[in-house]
């Protein structure tokens, strides 16, 4: 099974800070990834897919980058709704796997 | 409106069984990767299994041998039958579309989730 870790596990940060989540996977995915946002009590939102694809009516403040075992999530200036947990995951091969989440709170 | 809607969701207890139902709306299941997604309480996020456009299914190895997805096409609905029902088993289960499989598409919408509780 492909293993997914992030880092940090937990993010402090302000609103208008710029936030950078990475991900990284146990062997090379290619471009098999994406990225949601989950709010406590909510279902996941997809915000990336193909590691650096926005998804439709996500804000442009949000861009992943990345390929093979290395990627990231940058928020270029946080709202305050931004605040919530991320998760990255690979679609590359079965199982799918998610990785264990990075959740942005406020300072 | 693209939606899904879960339901049969329930406290059950250990080796029990149950279906969990998953209705689409605006779009056709038989043309759709749908796949059931589940989380712990204050855990992180579970892949469960998929079924294919082509009725293909993969499961997570967790689940293998007591989960099983299929789809009736005539409801537009996916269901999960869980069999042998562990406590480990308990958590919210979503339901969720895999817009393109061969593409790397992300799971793109999302049911509102249902309550699993497997206890005695």
């Amino acid at each position: 099974d492909i293993q997914m870790t992030q880092s940090p596990s937990s993010v402090s940060a302000s609103v208008g800070d710029r936030v950078t989540i990475t991900c990284r996977a146990s062997q090379g995915i290619s471009y098999w990834l994406a990225w949601y946002q989950q709010k406590p009590g909510k279902a996941p939102k997809l915000l990336v897919h193909a590691a650096s694809s926005l998804q439709s009516g996500v804000p442009s403040r949000f861009s992943g980058s990345g390929s093979g075992t290395n990627f990231t999530l940058t928020i270029s200036s946080l709202q305050p709704e931004d605040f919530a947990t991320y998760y990255c995951q690979q679609a590359h091969s079965f199982p799918f796997t998610f990785g264990p989440g990075t959740k942005v709170d406020i300072k | 409106e693209l939606q899904l809607v879960e339901s049969g969701g329930g406290l059950v207890p250990p080796g029990g069984s149950l279906r969990l139902s998953c209705a689409a709306s605006a779009f056709t299941v038989s043309g759709s990767y749908v796949n059931w997604v589940r989380q712990a309480p204050g855990q992180g996020l579970e892949w469960v299994s998929i079924i294919y456009t082509g009725g293909d299914t993969y499961y997570a190895d967790s689940v293998r041998g007591r989960f099983t997805i299929s789809r009736h096409n005539s409801e537009n609905t996916v269901y999960l039958q869980m069999n042998s029902l562990r406590p480990e088993d308990t958590a919210v289960y979503y339901c969720t579309r895999y817009r393109d499989a061969y593409n790397s598409d992300g799971f793109d919408i999302w049911g509102q989730g249902t309550v699993v509780i497997v206890s005695s």
